[in-house]
């Protein structure tokens, strides 16, 4: 089974509208992180926000929210007022305490705004 | 803001030939990873390296990848004799100690590898 999913392989939404971007995961594992990385057209891989499996409130950083359903198993992320610059791919990862320092990362979600 | 470094940005290789990846971690961070991603695919983790040594790597990373810490600053992966499917964005991360599952990784802008 896969350990992340994100089934929605593109998204568009027009500027200054909210979009969320949907993550489910996979895991046994009772301490786990969730990451949410952008990488735009030119390739690198931005951080964007960290969720932990124990914080209580949902995380947020900016623009950017994660609705965190712990007993659904999702993390979804949240950017609010679209900007032109948004459009990226949007990468979902876990980090498992038990499963090392490693990331595994979902095929990712391409993000378009449109004017 | 500290940042992660690679060079080259673009290596091209004919088959068969040796490659160093170079990557400058952030200076105060001793957790250093190598993830790669083929073009259009997600990223994949090749290995984890701490305290000098390989502390997990994939199933990706066999014998014909090496990493390594020359010095205090550097941290390398090296392919001994690429192949076509080696062809992928290579990335390095790094993180800072000691915060378990927070422990939040910071990606390089990659080396694009092209094997011929």
């Amino acid at each position: 089974a896969q350990k992340i999913t994100q089934t929605q392989p593109g998204m568009f939404v027009q500027e200054k509208e909210a979009v969320t971007l949907d993550c489910t995961y996979d895991t046994s594992d009772p301490s786990y992180g969730l990451f949410w990385y952008k990488q735009p057209s030119s390739g690198e891989m931005i951080f964007l926000i960290y969720q932990g499996s124990y914080d209580q409130q949902n995380a947020t950083e900016g623009r950017y929210s994660l609705n965190f359903q712990k007993a659904r198993k999702s993390a979804n992320l949240v950017i609010s007022a679209s900007q032109l610059g948004d459009s990226a791919m949007y990468f979902c990862a876990m980090r498992e305490t038990g499963g090392g320092n490693k990331l595994t990362f979902g095929t990712g979600t391409q993000l378009k705004v449109e004017l | 803001e500290p940042e992660v470094t690679q060079t080259p940005s673009h290596q091209v290789t004919q088959m068969g030939q040796e490659v160093i990846l170079r990557c400058v971690p952030i200076s105060n961070h001793l957790y250093f990873y190598w993830y790669r991603q083929i073009l259009g695919q997600k990223v994949e983790f090749l290995v984890s390296f701490y305290n000098n040594e390989i502390s997990e790597k994939s199933e990706i990373f066999d014998d014909q990848f090496s990493v390594e810490r020359p010095d205090g600053s550097n941290f390398t992966l090296k392919i001994r004799s690429t192949k076509l499917e080696d062809s992928a964005m290579y990335f390095c991360a790094s993180t800072r100690p000691g915060q378990g599952a927070a422990d939040t990784q910071y990606f390089g802008p990659g080396t694009r590898l092209t094997v011929l």
